[in-house]
């Protein structure tokens, strides 16, 4: 079975902390992407990455970044966290191909809830 | 630009009874559909996806979705509820054919009355 794991299940952290969120795989996957979770707005892609040293940007990428050194593990980083930023976030993987053909499936981790005080 | 709107945020049905929650997209390329499940506290699981080939699609747990693409719908049944099945769900269509990315919908509650 596919696994991604996050650091921490639940993270408190003040105004203007610098906030890190780790995420691994352990398939090997070429993609892997962080998403933020709010009621009522889905699931919103911050970034993702492609490959080792690849990045690009999602939907609501100000205030993250992000980096990829490895293939298996993904960092979400807070420059200056904010009370906006509190909210679930999500990571997911997806290999690029599966039995030859484009994959989008993404699998998920359990989630990181952070409040940001 | 790809959208998805899920009708409902929440949803309420007697164990037992017919589940339909509804998905319907937009896509500028040919659609690959997904629908998710969220347990509480946790992340989201695959329930099924439509990838171009058989319309009507089978997922776990007894859920499936038929893929209509005159009323660009992807609608998710169950033809009878259990209380296990109370959980958020989520459609998601494919970004584009180069991102890799998913774009989701606002998610739907589904309450299983006893």
């Amino acid at each position: 079975d596919v696994k991604v794991t996050q650091s921490s299940r639940y993270l408190v952290k003040r105004t203007g902390e610098k906030v890190f969120l780790e995420c691994v795989q352990d398939m090997d996957h070429e993609n892997m992407f962080w998403y933020r979770q709010d009621p009522g707005l889905g699931l919103r892609l911050i970034y993702f990455s492609y490959d080792v040293k690849m990045k690009e940007k999602g939907d609501i990428p100000e205030g993250y970044s992000v980096s990829r050194e490895k293939k298996e593990r993904f960092s979400l980083i807070l420059e200056s966290a904010s009370t906006n930023q509190t909210s679930m976030y999500l990571c997911a993987s997806s290999a690029r191909r599966t039995s030859g053909s484009l994959s989008y499936e993404q699998y998920f981790g359990p989630g990181t809830r952070l409040t940001v005080t | 630009a790809q959208s998805v709107t899920q009708l409902g945020s929440h949803v309420s049905v007697s164990e037992g009874a017919l589940v339909l929650l509804r998905c319907n997209y937009s896509s500028s390329v040919p659609p690959y559909l997904f629908w998710y499940v969220q347990y509480p506290n946790q992340g989201l699981q695959l329930l099924l996806k439509y990838t171009s080939a058989a319309t009507l699609v089978k997922g776990i747990n007894g859920f499936e979705a038929e893929f209509k693409k005159s009323e660009t719908s992807f609608h998710l049944t169950k033809p009878s509820a259990h209380m296990s099945d109370a959980a958020e769900y989520f459609c998601a269509v494919r970004t584009d054919t180069g991102r890799r990315a998913l774009t989701f919908g606002s998610g739907t509650r589904l309450q299983v009355q006893p």
